[in-house]
């Protein structure tokens, strides 16, 4: 199985911030590579599929980037519902794979 | 616009059985891959198990594979997840996924069903 790991966890920030999340897999999966929003209680939300596109209606402060194993999420200008779980997951494999997941928290 | 409802979570002892649902609405069923996934309390996402549009093919994260049982009725427009043996580290919230075909994203997510297997 591909295995994913996501850096750093938790990650805290200030509004206005530039976040970067950081997901890597065990092996190379090309841009196959989606990101998801959670927060308490909800049911995770798409931001970027295939490593760089951005979902319909997701804020272009959102964007991703990275091929192969390396991957970064990237939030600039941190808003207050910015602050979330953030979750990549490979589809490269059609045993699918989530990260341990990011928690960015108010510093 | 898509709605993915989940039902059937409940207690259940362990070594019991249980039989989840997800009624689907809004999109063509038979042409997308629906999975489950499922969340332990406190924990990360863990994807548990994928089928074809057709139903000709799944595949089954090792935790479950040999225990749960995904199938799909196009005709009815619903995701099943027959599961068997649970044990404590079941208990999860279940979700019910849409896959895009384009990058095998999940843009669509059901509000998820409770699962608890204790005694």
């Amino acid at each position: 199985d591909i295995q994913m790991t996501q850096s750093p966890s938790p990650l805290s920030a200030s509004v206005g911030d530039r976040v970067t999340i950081t997901c890597r897999a065990s092996q190379t999966i090309g841009t196959s590579l989606n990101w998801y929003q959670q927060k308490p209680g909800t049911a995770p939300k798409l931001l970027i599929y295939g490593a760089s596109s951005l979902q319909s209606g997701v804020p272009s402060r959102f964007s991703g980037s990275g091929s192969g194993t390396d991957f970064t999420l990237t939030i600039h200008n941190l808003q207050p519902e910015d602050f979330a779980t953030y979750y990549c997951q490979q589809s490269y494999s059609s045993l699918i794979t989530f990260g341990p997941g990011t928690k960015v928290d108010i510093k | 616009e898509v709605q993915l409802l989940e039902s059937g979570g409940a207690l259940v002892q362990p070594g019991g059985s249980l039989r989840l649902s997800c009624a689907a609405s809004g999109f063509p069923f038979s042409s997308h891959t629906m999975n489950w996934v499922r969340q332990a309390p406190g924990k990360g996402l863990e994807w548990v198990s994928g089928i074809s549009g057709s139903g000709a093919t799944s595949d089954y994260a090792d935790s479950v594979k040999g225990r749960f049982t995904i199938s799909r009725d196009n005709s009815k427009n619903t995701l099943k997840l027959q599961m068997n043996s649970l044990r404590a580290e079941d208990t999860a919230v279940y979700f019910c996924a849409k896959e895009n075909s384009r990058d095998g994203d999940f843009e669509n997510w059901g509000q998820g069903t409770l699962v608890t297997v204790s005694s």
